[in-house]
């Protein structure tokens, strides 16, 4: 069974602030996916990242996939209230389906 | 608005009971996946179909189905219903086999 862990759980952190969230696997994966979910809302695709040591900017947020491809970190700089969420990541294997991380819930107060 | 539409939106109902839960994909998308989120378990994968067929199977009891229309939508079976299957159920669809998801708003569902 494909397991990814995500740190920390919890992170709260005042707006200006820098911080990066983990994801991490003892399996490979085709491809990684990074979501962020609002409260009572679906989680909404954010990148993907499929070719190991691969780096994606989407403006203040840096995404990195791990040369192995079994793991990921996602940087996010100056960290502003609109960024609170419920940061997920997910694996997508051989079979299409993706494998999900239990989430980082980021907090970010101004 | 990611395009998949799920209803309903909010579904209260009593154990051992039956409900079905349906789901309209993005428009041209193939695959539908269907996730059970709880809160000590996080995002539960449950059964994908792709154009209509099962195309892999993650941790759905039996006490659940699911199925895909030719019209591409989807429906989820839940019966004989526990308190412990209260949980936000999402749909999502993608283009073909990839990966990349979209998801719908979910459907709350509370056993009382």
């Amino acid at each position: 069974t494909q397991l990814l862990e995500q740190s920390p759980q919890f992170l709260s952190i005042q707006e200006g602030e820098n911080l990066t969230v983990y994801c991490n696997s003892s399996s490979v994966f085709s491809s990684l996916q990074w979501y962020r979910q609002e409260p009572g809302e679906g989680p909404v695709l954010l990148v993907t990242v499929v070719t190991g040591g691969e780096v994606k900017k989407l403006k203040r947020l840096t995404f990195q996939f791990g040369d192995a491809r079994k793991d990921s970190s996602l940087h996010i700089t100056a960290a502003q209230p609109g960024d609170t969420g419920l940061y997920l990541c997910a694996g997508g294997g051989s079979n299409y389906k993706l494998t999900f991380g239990k989430g980082t819930l980021l907090t970010v107060n101004p | 608005d990611s395009g998949v539409t799920q209803t309903p939106k909010h579904l209260i109902t009593a154990t051992g009971q039956r409900v079905t839960l349906r789901c309209s994909p993005r428009s041209g998308d193939l695959s539908v996946y269907w996730y059970q989120q709880s809160l000590d378990q996080g995002l539960q994968f449950l059964i994908q179909y792709y154009n209509g067929e099962e195309r892999a199977k993650g941790n759905i009891l039996e006490r659940f189905s699911a199925q895909q229309f030719p019209d591409l939508h989807s429906e989820l079976n839940l019966s004989s219903l526990e308190l412990g299957d209260s949980a936000l159920y999402f749909c999502a669809s993608s283009v073909g086999g990839k990966t990349e998801a979209f998801f719908g708003q979910g459907t709350r569902l509370t056993v009382v």
